[in-house]
């Protein structure tokens, strides 16, 4: 267990929807990451954020937006959303900004 | 060409045996993860070297900066190793790249 934990495990929606995926980093940990693993493109980085602030972008698409709260969890809102967006999505936490990062179990979203 | 790449993409191996999974990457890079993906698709952090080897069981990671290499080395393989191993670096920023992954299948 890392000490990381996502909310829901599983989610199944339809086409045109929007989800929110809830993560809560290691206590103590400052920065969020979220990254998408999906068949044909593997792991990528989505966003960053460090003590409330987004600190650097991946390969985000507009339809998704995420954001870290005073208490140092951090949602993915998902929009509008399409076959592909089937994935599963990770977060994960660090201390600092160069630090390890320790992974959640994901969330695997379902799109029909 | 992925900044990441991994060798092999598969590896079947005996129980028992030495094995040693290998990672090149292009970018100069402040650190680099070993991480394990199980079946059931969680991650777990193995380890995060910037230089020189660590060590933490029957695993062991090595570095070189220069040469832009890391490897993954299992002894004693046991068939709870199968599973997928990912080598991840941090070059820009604190965002992780991540290479393709190595399934391994280690049998009794």
């Amino acid at each position: 267990d890392s000490g990381v934990t996502q909310t829901p495990k599983h989610l199944i929606t339809a086409t045109g929807q929007r989800v929110t995926l809830r993560c809560s980093p290691r206590s103590g940990d400052l920065s969020v990451y979220w990254y998408q693993q999906s068949l044909d493109q593997g792991l990528q980085f989505l966003i960053q954020y460090y003590n409330g602030e987004e600190r650097a972008k991946g390969n985000i698409l507009e339809r998704f937006s995420a954001q870290q709260f005073p208490d140092l969890h951090s949602e993915l809102n998902l929009s509008s959303l399409e076959l592909g967006d089937s994935a599963l999505y990770f977060c994960a936490s660090s201390v600092g900004l160069h630090n390890e990062q320790f992974f959640g179990p994901g969330t695997r979203l379902t799109v029909l | 060409k992925n900044e990441v790449e991994q060798s092999p993409q598969n590896l079947t191996a005996q129980e028992g045996e030495f094995i040693t999974i290998n990672c090149s990457y292009s970018v100069g890079i402040s650190a680099l993860h070993w991480l394990q993906q199980h079946p059931g698709g969680g991650i777990v952090s193995l380890f995060m070297l910037s230089s020189g080897k660590k060590k933490h069981g029957r695993l062991i990671a090595t570095i070189n900066i220069q040469e832009k290499h890391s490897s993954l080395h299992i002894t004693a393989s046991h068939p709870r190793d199968s599973a997928v191993y990912i080598c991840a670096v941090l070059a820009s920023g604190s965002r992780l790249t991540f290479g393709e992954g190595t399934q391994l299948t280690v049998n009794p």
